[in-house]
């Protein structure tokens, strides 16, 4: 299996544009995790899913973000419009079991918003 | 909700010094813990999980972790450090039942002096 996959790798993007990502988890897992990383956070839960059901987007920061998960093989992350402050890597993982087992994590989309 | 402490932000080290990287967190109840590592520049790989058994777990690249429960810990360590482990390294745990989030420490940075 390729892992868990996340594209784009690296966005810059204008404040005020409209932003997605997107993730790929492994075939099979029914759990899919956002995160955001920054220096100055850490490591963020943003929202995850089980089963394409979003279970907990209380870590959403704010309207602007929202996130879809269609199907069982696709997720994305949206941000509208961007601002400077969401510049940050945003990590997606996949997880196998209901009750929770270890997490796999994307390789990160750096966003960067000038 | 649980939370996850780790106390040590950034630890220097000379090559062949032993390692501990604290790690405590919140909850009462059944708990799985995990460890990753986040290398330069990289996505969080796993570095070993706890679910049950033996409280001594043993990881990839020489890591080990022992989970006292008494002291609601899960300590991370290393005989003999090397300078590929200079990373960031992750202590989470989540809750053992039900669709429960992972929930991640700050994080520990780890430098090792050749």
């Amino acid at each position: 299996d390729a892992g868990v996959i996340q594209s784009p790798r690296h966005e810059v993007t204008e404040m005020g544009q409209e932003v997605t990502l997107r993730c790929k988890p492994i075939s099979g897992h029914n759990s899919l995790f956002w995160y955001r990383q920054t220096m100055m956070r850490g490591l963020e839960l943003l929202i995850y899913f089980n089963n394409n059901v979003p279970i907990d987007d209380s870590g959403m920061p704010e309207d602007r973000f929202s996130a879809k998960m269609p199907n069982a093989s696709f997720s994305t992350l949206k941000i509208q419009p961007s601002e400077p402050r969401d510049s940050a890597v945003y990590f997606c993982a996949s997880s196998l079991a209901q009750g929770h087992t270890e997490a796999f994590f994307g390789q990160g989309t750096r966003l960067t918003v000038v | 909700a649980q939370s996850v402490s780790q106390h040590n932000h950034h630890v220097i080290l000379s090559e062949a010094a032993s390692l501990e990287l604290g790690c405590n967190y919140s909850y009462g109840g059944t708990v799985n813990l995990f460890w990753y590592v986040q290398y330069p520049g990289q996505h969080l790989q796993l570095l070993l999980k706890y679910f049950s058994g033996d409280p001594l777990v043993k990881g990839i690249k020489g890591f080990e972790a022992e989970f006292i429960k008494s002291k609601f810990s899960f300590n991370l360590r290393k005989p003999s450090v090397q300078w590929s482990d200079t990373a960031e390294y992750f202590c989470a745990v989540t809750r053992n039942f039900g669709n429960e989030k992972l929930t991640f420490g700050t994080g520990t940075r780890l430098t090792i002096i050749p």
